[in-house]
C-alpha cells in the first residue's frame, strides 16, 4: 500500500455543479496524475503533477483544472460538471526518492456521477 | 509518446502459461516498458519494468527483443485469480515529464 487515498469515494451530482476530488498521499512522491477509466477508452490522464504548482495537461484536459498547492495533495475540480464527466477516476503517485516514475501507484478510485 | 497495440481479449486455463505480446513500433531510446494489472472496481497494480532483454520477477517475466519494437509478458500458471486486464506502456525517461498513456489493455480470462 503506496499510502494514497480519495476523496469522496463516491458522488452524486447535478450538471452545471463543480466538484472536487482530492488525492491524498502519506509517501512524498514527487508525481501525481489524475485519470478517468469509462468503459472502452481504458484509462485517460487527464492532468498530472511534478512537483508542487507545476501541473500539466494530459489527453483528456478540457473541462477539468488541477492544483497542487503541497507534496501530499493534488485537487482535480471540475468547474462546471457535465454528464459526459460521468466516470471513475483514479489517482496514482510515483517518483518517491528519485526512484522510476514509470511505477505509478493507484488510489482506489472515485465513482463520479452526473445527473 | 510510443503507441501500444495488444491483443483485445485471451482465454486460458488454470495451470497454463500466459503470454501477452505488446506491440510499440516506435519506442524511443529513452523509453522503458511497464506492465501493469487491473481488476475490476480497482485501480492499476504495477507488474513489471524492463528497458530491454528478459527481467523477472515473483510474478511475471518480460522479454524484450534487441529491436525493442514488441515486449511479451509471461504469466507462469495462472490461476482463476489472474483473470484480470493487463496494460502495456511505453514511457519516456525519468528527465522527462513522467507523461504515460494506458491503451484499452488485454482481458485475460482464465478458466477452470
Amino acid at each position: 500500500d503506496a499510502g494514497i487515498t480519495q476523496s469522496p469515494r463516491h458522488k452524486v451530482t447535478e450538471t452545471g455543479t463543480p466538484v472536487t476530488l482530492r488525492c491524498h498521499q502519506t509517501e512524498n512522491h514527487r508525481y501525481m496524475y489524475w485519470y478517468r477509466q469509462d468503459p472502452g477508452h481504458g484509462l485517460r490522464l487527464i492532468h498530472y503533477s511534478y512537483g508542487v504548482k507545476d501541473t500539466d495537461k494530459g489527453e483528456v484536459s478540457d473541462g477539468y483544472s488541477v492544483s497542487r498547492s503541497k507534496t501530499e495533495d493534488f485537487l482535480l475540480t471540475l468547474e462546471s460538471a457535465t454528464s459526459s464527466q460521468t466516470s471513475v477516476y483514479f489517482c496514482a503517485i510515483s517518483g518517491q526518492g528519485g526512484g522510476s516514475y514509470n511505477e505509478q501507484f493507484f488510489g482506489p478510485g472515485t465513482r463520479l456521477t452526473v445527473l | 509518446l510510443a503507441k501500444t497495440t495488444q491483443p483485445i481479449s485471451m482465454d486460458s486455463y488454470e495451470g497454463q502459461e500466459v503470454n501477452i505480446t505488446c506491440s510499440h513500433n516506435n519506442i524511443a531510446t529513452n523509453d522503458y516498458i511497464t506492465w501493469y494489472q487491473q481488476f475490476p472496481s480497482q485501480g492499476p497494480r504495477f507488474i513489471i519494468q524492463g528497458y530491454k532483454t528478459k527481467v523477472t520477477n515473483e510474478v511475471a517475466s518480460l522479454f524484450i527483443p534487441a529491436d525493442r519494437k514488441s515486449s511479451t509478458l509471461s504469466l507462469p500458471r495462472v490461476s482463476l485469480s489472474d483473470t484480470a486486464v493487463y496494460y502495456c506502456l511505453v514511457g519516456e525517461s525519468p528527465s522527462n515529464t513522467g507523461k504515460l498513456i494506458f491503451g484499452q489493455g488485454t482481458t485475460l480470462q482464465v478458466k477452470p
